[in-house]
């Protein structure tokens, strides 16, 4: 069983629709981050939150971490093609010391 | 630039036959770890180091091995591979700052088969 279940795994949309990805748990975490992976490359870093109840937002996508720091959404509005690629949450349990979590990930596709 | 490098980037191997994938960051970053990523279940850790000469085991550490003799590198060890080694591996690192997380940055990734 995952500790962090991302839903959905796959996503299809056309370009200018909105959507939204969760990532949730039964565990609280200290810290939850949001990466973005594109075919042949690493994950690289969107966003960390750490507040309870606290929103980014990073141009047109929208961060927020549950209030009781168990779950964690993204929301991405008006999807471009470029938005395409696999979206993988990260927690980190205050009782885990230095390790980070992943979820298994929301592979994101807009089509033009 | 700023990078975490990883050698080789594909490797096709038998089983049984040792191998090491070399990774080097040049961020002079304290904590460096090792992930495998296959479909449906993610990213898990394999092996993490939070500084030179301290490693510590992840979530699926066994048949690896890694070490940590300088700061920069972080490599890891199949002794005798076997087919469900086969995955793609990341490595990555960080600033080790106490009570806070800071960005991580991911090497390209690795793909190894084990035949």
């Amino acid at each position: 069983t995952q500790l962090l279940e991302q839903s959905p795994q796959f996503l299809s949309i056309q370009e200018g629709e909105n959507l939204t990805v969760y990532c949730n748990s039964s565990s609280v975490f200290s810290s939850l981050q949001w990466y973005r992976q594109e075919p042949g490359e690493g994950p690289v870093l969107l966003v960390t939150v750490v507040t309870g109840g606290e929103v980014k937002k990073l141009k047109r996508l929208t961060f927020q971490f549950g209030d009781a720091r168990k779950d964690s959404s993204l929301h991405i509005t008006a999807a471009q093609p470029g938005d395409t690629g696999l979206y993988l949450c990260a927690g980190a349990r205050e009782t885990s010391g230095s390790r980070l979590t992943f979820g298994e990930g929301t592979q994101l596709t807009v089509n033009p | 630039e700023a990078q975490v490098t990883q050698n080789p980037r594909y490797l096709i191997t038998v089983t049984g036959k040792k191998l090491t994938v070399t990774c080097s960051q040049n961020m002079n970053h304290e904590y460096m770890s090792w992930y495998r990523q296959d479909p449906g279940l993610g990213l898990r850790q394999i092996y993490y180091s939070m500084n030179v000469e301290v490693t510590d085991k992840g979530d699926v550490p066994e048949g690896y091995k890694v070490s940590r003799k300088e700061k920069r590198n972080f490599p890891l060890i199949l002794e005798s591979p076997s087919p469900n080694q086969t995955s793609l591996y990341f490595c990555a690192s960080r600033p080790f700052a106490s009570g806070r997380w800071n960005e991580q940055f991911f090497g390209p990734g690795t793909r190894l088969t084990v035949l």
